[in-house]
């Protein structure tokens, strides 16, 4: 069965630390995508990646940064953490192209103090 | 930017009434529109899609209706289940775009006994 995993599932930081959320996928898919969800604004796209080696911005990629060392592996990385960043994130997986449906991972909650 | 929007942020109706969610999205080029569906305190799963090239599709209680001319789509849920409360989600996307979708806030559905 398609499987998508983070880590940790729940993170409290400091202003100014740095974080990283990791994400696992099973489902050999090239593309993944890294999501935040607030209350009023859906899901909005961080950054993604469609294969090993490569990322891209999204829609808010602004104090962000991504890697992707594997075709499994997706982190998604706040060099300063600000409370602004408190939030839960997704990570997805996709089939090539993006016109398929896409597999959520449980979520991250991350709260930033 | 390209938005979508969800015209109900809530919507309530009796077990076994029919449940309608309404999107609005201002990209012309949108060709792929998916729903998600997200029960309290989980990830979102995809529930049913549609594609540009039909303006209805029909799976078990769930149909899709697409309005091109308009930019509109929505969701019909016929014969409601407890087990459809949950968050809705509508996204858009164009062709071959990597996946990108554009979501929208998310209508909360719930079902009266």
């Amino acid at each position: 069965e398609a499987a998508v995993t983070q880590s940790p599932r729940n993170k409290v930081a400091v202003t100014g630390g740095k974080v990283t959320l990791s994400c696992n996928q099973t489902n050999n898919h090239n593309n993944m995508y890294w999501y935040r969800q607030d209350t009023g604004h859906g899901l909005r796209l961080i950054h993604y990646s469609y294969g090993a080696g490569s990322t891209e911005k999204g829609d808010i990629p602004d104090g962000y940064k991504a890697s992707r060392p594997s075709q499994e592996n997706f982190s998604l990385i706040l060099e300063l953490a600000t409370p602004s960043q408190t939030s839960v994130y997704f990570c997805a997986s996709g089939e090539d192209w993006g016109l398929y449906e896409q597999y959520f991972g449980p979520g991250t909650r991350l709260t930033v103090l | 930017g390209e938005k979508v929007e969800q015209h109900e942020s809530t919507l309530s109706v009796r077990e076994g009434d029919s449940a309608v969610i309404n999107c609005t999205y201002t990209d012309t080029a949108s060709s792929y529109f998916p729903w998600y569906k997200q029960e309290a305190g989980k990830s979102l799963h995809f529930v049913i899609d549609i594609r540009s090239n039909v303006d209805r599709k029909q799976s078990q209680r769930l149909i899709v209706l697409l309005d091109k001319k308009a930019k509109r789509f929505s969701l019909h849920i016929t014969a409601t289940q407890p087990e459809d409360s949950a968050i809705y989600f509508c996204a858009a996307s164009r062709n071959y775009n990597q996946g990108k979708l554009i979501f929208g806030q998310g209508t909360k559905l719930s079902i009266k006994p």
